[in-house]
Parts: C-alpha cells; sequence; structure tokens
C-alpha cells in the first residue's frame, strides 16, 4: 500500500509568490493534518480537515489556508511568502478515530530566496 | 497550553551502548504521549504511542518507553544501539482525542539529534 504522498518534493520560490503543496493520504484515511519544520526545530501543527471540515489550526497567519478534497486528498496554500516561510512541510493522515496514529510524508522541502 | 521539553539537543553513544532520551511533558489532562524518528530529509515514523493502561510501552526497532506521570516523563529507551539508529528523535504531546472533538494537534519537543560511534 502506499503511504502518505507529498508533492513536489523540493520548491523554490521568490519572496511575495504563492505557493500549493499537495498531499495524498492512505488509502481509508480521512484525517489530513499539515506541520512546518524550519531547520533544527520540531514540526509546527498548522492545519487538520477531516471530512472536508476544518477539526484545528495552528497559530499561524491568514496567509496560510487548506482544504480538503472529497477523496480527502488535501492542499495547503501560503500566500505573499516570506524568507521566514522556508520550511519542510509535513502531511500526515489518519484514520481519524478514537486511538489512530498519523503516519507522515517524506515532506516539501520549500526554499523562499 | 500543552509543551514538550527535550532537554538533549545531541547525544552521542557508542555502538552496543545503551540509550535514554529525555522528554517532559506539561499537559493540563491526560495525554497522548508519542516518539517519532526523522532520517535527514525524511518524514516522521512512529516508534511508539503511550494513550493509557501500562506505562512501560514497547515500540518499533526495539524501542521502549516509560510514562511517568509524577514526573511528566515520557523517557526512550534501547538497551543496545545500532548505527542504524543514528537519527533525531522527537517527543510529541496530544490531546484527549474524545474531549477535544478530534482535534489530532501534535505539539513536538525541539528534537535529539543521535550520533553513534563505532
Amino acid at each position: 500500500d502506499a503511504g502518505v504522498t507529498q508533492s513536489p518534493t523540493h520548491l523554490i520560490k521568490t519572496r511575495g509568490q504563492h505557493v500549493t503543496l499537495r498531499c495524498s493520504p492512505i488509502s481509508g484515511h480521512k484525517s489530513v493534518s499539515w506541520y512546518q519544520q524550519v531547520l533544527g526545530q520540531g514540526p509546527q501543527f498548522i492545519f487538520q480537515y477531516y471530512e472536508k471540515e476544518e477539526r484545528g489550526r495552528g497559530n499561524f497567519p491568514d496567509r496560510f489556508s487548506a482544504r480538503q478534497f472529497p477523496n480527502y486528498s488535501s492542499e495547503l496554500n501560503v500566500n505573499a511568502l516570506l524568507l521566514g516561510d522556508s520550511a519542510l512541510y509535513l502531511c500526515a493522515s489518519s484514520q481519524g478515530v478514537v486511538n489512530t496514529e498519523a503516519f507522515f510524508g517524506q515532506g516539501t522541502r520549500l526554499t523562499v530566496v | 497550553a500543552q509543551s514538550v521539553t527535550q532537554p538533549d539537543i545531541h547525544i552521542t553513544v557508542s555502538e552496543g551502548a545503551s540509550l535514554e532520551l529525555r522528554c517532559n511533558y506539561s499537559y493540563g489532562a491526560t495525554p497522548y504521549l508519542f516518539w517519532y524518528v526523522q532520517s535527514p530529509g525524511q518524514g516522521l515514523q512512529l516508534l511508539l504511542k503511550y494513550f493509557s493502561g501500562d506505562t512501560l510501552v514497547q515500540g518499533i526497532k526495539g524501542f521502549e518507553a516509560e510514562f511517568k506521570r509524577s514526573q511528566s516523563s515520557f523517557n526512550l529507551r534501547k538497551p543496545s544501539v545500532h548505527w542504524s539508529d543514528a537519527a533525531e528523535y522527537f517527543c510529541a504531546v496530544g490531546p484527549d482525542f474524545i474531549s477535544n472533538f478530534g482535534n489530532e494537534k501534535l505539539t513536538f519537543g525541539t528534537g535529539t539529534r543521535l550520533t553513534i560511534i563505532p
């Protein structure tokens, strides 16, 4: 079975641009979460979606947005990119039920120049 | 607010030696606790988790962790490390799924980088 897949794997953008990151969860998983991992730090929670509805939001500016599609895949959008947005963006999927575990993808490495 | 502290930024151990990575958490209710491992340029892999019950939990790759409520700790241990264990290790705390209406937010520590010397 395929794990959590994220695309693209690497991305270079210029300050002020917009970026869209994509995530396909494990088959049967209905919950998707997004995390930002800055170099040398632990992942920081950005969003969680379950059945296309937002269940949780971290302490990130409104430039960050996300959505989940009927097939449970998800997109993370970031507008007006700043240099500080350079990070590894991780997607995690889970079944979204009690005592389930989150499976992480390999991440998208975003570099803002 | 929940938080996780991993006091050791970097630990070096010899291959075959025992290992203990420290994790302290702050959480207002019964926590869900996790240990993840991350190899360079990779995503996170779950080593083990604690939801309730037996406070000593076994995980993959020979790792175990013990939940100590009185010390707010969830330390990771391995009796004999292998060179392939070199990686970044993250402790994380999550909310009680039911009382938080399905919120699965994980709060991670800053990680401990493990180096193995021959």
